[in-house]
C-alpha cells in the first residue's frame, strides 16, 4: 500500500463547476500537507499549504485536511478552463531533513 | 517572490557527454532539491541540501553529481548517462527547515533528452 493515494482520473467537469480533489494516507506522523498544480511539462506550482487539521482558503481555494481520517481535499470553486492541469497533493513529517511524499496526482479538465 | 530559476530549459546530450543543469534562487531558503520527474508520475527526490550541505541521497547512480555552490546556487553535473536518463529535473527550495516554512517552491524544470 502507497504512502499517500489519490486517484489519477482523469476527471473531466464543466465550467463554473466545483472540483473535489482529495488524498487519503496511511502515515499518522504527517503534519505538513500540500497541493500543487502542474501545467503539462512545466514545474509544479505550490497553491496551498497547510499545518494541522481544519480548513484554509485562498481565493477560490479551499484546502482541508482531516487528520483523524488521514484525509486530505481540494476544493476549486467557479472552475475555469485554466483550471485543467494535474493536481499533485504533498506531504510532510517535520522531522529533520525535508522529504516530500507525493500522490500520484489526478488529471482534471475543465471544459467550457 | 516566490521564484526558483532553472538553465537550460531543455538539454539533448549524448551518452558520453558532460552537462550541468543549474539551479538559482533568491528567496533566502536553506535548502535545495533535486527531483527527477518521468511522464504521468509524480516528482521523485534525488537530492537534498541544508545549509549547503548534502543531507539525501535517495541513492542515486554516481553519473548523477549534486554540487551547491553558495546558498542561492544549486548545480547538477551530468556523465556518461543512459536514455533512461531521460526526464524532467526539477530543482525546489525551501526555508530553512528545522523552524518551519516546509513548503517547496519549485523551478520550471529542464527537459532533459539523453540519445
Amino acid at each position: 500500500q502507497k504512502e499517500v493515494e489519490q486517484d489519477p482520473g482523469p476527471l473531466s467537469v464543466p465550467e463554473g463547476a466545483i472540483v473535489s480533489l482529495n488524498c487519503t494516507y496511511s502515515n499518522s506522523a504527517f503534519q505538513y500537507f500540500m497541493w500543487y498544480r502542474q501545467y503539462s511539462r512545466k514545474g509544479p506550482e505550490l497553491l496551498m499549504y497547510t499545518y494541522s487539521s481544519g480548513n484554509k482558503e485562498d481565493g477560490r481555494f479551499t484546502a482541508q485536511v482531516d487528520k483523524s481520517s488521514k484525509y486530505i481535499s481540494l476544493f476549486i470553486r467557479d472552475s475555469q478552463p485554466s483550471d485543467s492541469a494535474t493536481y499533485l497533493c504533498a506531504m510532510s513529517i517535520i522531522q529533520g531533513a525535508q522529504k516530500l511524499v507525493f500522490g500520484q496526482g489526478t488529471r482534471l479538465t475543465i471544459n467550457p | 517572490d516566490t521564484e526558483v530559476t532553472q538553465t537550460p530549459k531543455h538539454l539533448v546530450m549524448g551518452m558520453t557527454n558532460k552537462k550541468s543543469l543549474k539551479c538559482e534562487q533568491h528567496m533566502g531558503h536553506r535548502a535545495m532539491y533535486w527531483y527527477k520527474q518521468k511522464a504521468k508520475k509524480p516528482p521523485e527526490l534525488m537530492f537534498v541540501y541544508s545549509y549547503e550541505k548534502l543531507s539525501i541521497n535517495e541513492s542515486v547512480p554516481s553519473r548523477f553529481s549534486p554540487e551547491c555552490p553558495n546558498s542561492s546556487l544549486l548545480n547538477l553535473h551530468l556523465h556518461a548517462l543512459q536514455p533512461e536518463d531521460s526526464a524532467l529535473y526539477l530543482c525546489a527550495s525551501s526555508q530553512f527547515i528545522l523552524a518551519g516554512g516546509y513548503e517547496q517552491y519549485f523551478g520550471p524544470g529542464t527537459r532533459l533528452t539523453v540519445t
